[in-house]
């Protein structure tokens, strides 16, 4: 069964400074990753996804995740945070076959000023 | 183009009632999921319909039911309602065009709050 793991559950950074948001996936094959974001009171926004090629993915709002097969991670890196980016940020897998996502139990991110 | 929209915002319900919520999926896409997120078992998938058959079904009792229609708006149903189904229920659509993999963006609306009393 596939799994996706964000060992992080806060994260607190200040405005300006680096971000990295860590997942790790248990899948079978060659998995289908993707970073969603959520705001209070809001739906999930699509960030970036991976399914193959580049390892190195380019997302919305300057977010990009490196897919490392070796270490069956899945990161997501921002070179600097706003105070816009505080939100829930979930890693998730997709399935094989049909649209059936299993995500990650997601980071909160806190931006101090 | 719209988003995915789901109706109502904001549900209240007691135990034993049963609740019938909407998604529209933006137009054109033909494959519409549901989640429910909780705060204690996160987001979890509940079932996935693409032209009005239901393609995927995750772990969850057989009181959350769901169809959809010839236009692809989906409903799901939640029977006899325990306190445990307070969540906040997402639903997503995408395309459905890619030969059923997850290569197939999906794209979520704003959810349904239900409050169980």
């Amino acid at each position: 069964a596939q799994s996706v793991t964000q060992p992080d559950i806060h994260i607190t950074v200040s405005e300006g400074a680096s971000l990295e948001l860590r997942c790790n996936y248990s899948y079978g094959a060659t998995p289908y990753l993707f970073w969603y974001v959520q705001s209070p009171g809001q739906g999930l926004q699509l960030l970036l996804k991976y399914f193959s090629g580049d390892t190195l993915v380019q997302g919305i709002k300057g977010f990009e995740a490196e897919f490392k097969r070796s270490q069956s991670s899945f990161n997501l890196r921002k070179p600097s945070v706003h105070w816009s980016d505080a939100a829930e940020y979930f890693c998730a897998v997709g399935a094989w076959a049909g649209n059936m996502l299993t995500f990650g139990g997601g980071t909160r991110l806190m931006v101090k000023p | 183009k719209a988003g995915v929209t789901q109706t109502p915002r904001y549900l209240i319900k007691t135990r034993g009632q049963q609740v019938t919520l909407s998604c529209s999926p933006i137009s054109g896409h033909r494959s519409v999921s549901w989640y429910q997120q909780t705060p204690g078992q996160g987001l979890q998938f509940l079932f996935e319909y693409f032209s009005e058959t239901q393609r995927n079904k995750g772990n969850f009792p057989g009181r959350f039911s769901g169809r959809q229609f010839s236009n692809s708006r989906s409903e799901m149903n939640v029977s006899t309602l325990e306190l445990g189904d307070s969540a906040l229920y997402l639903c997503a659509s995408s395309s459905g065009t890619s030969g059923g993999t997850s290569t197939d963006t999906q794209y979520f609306g704003p959810g349904t709050r239900l409050t169980v009393l």
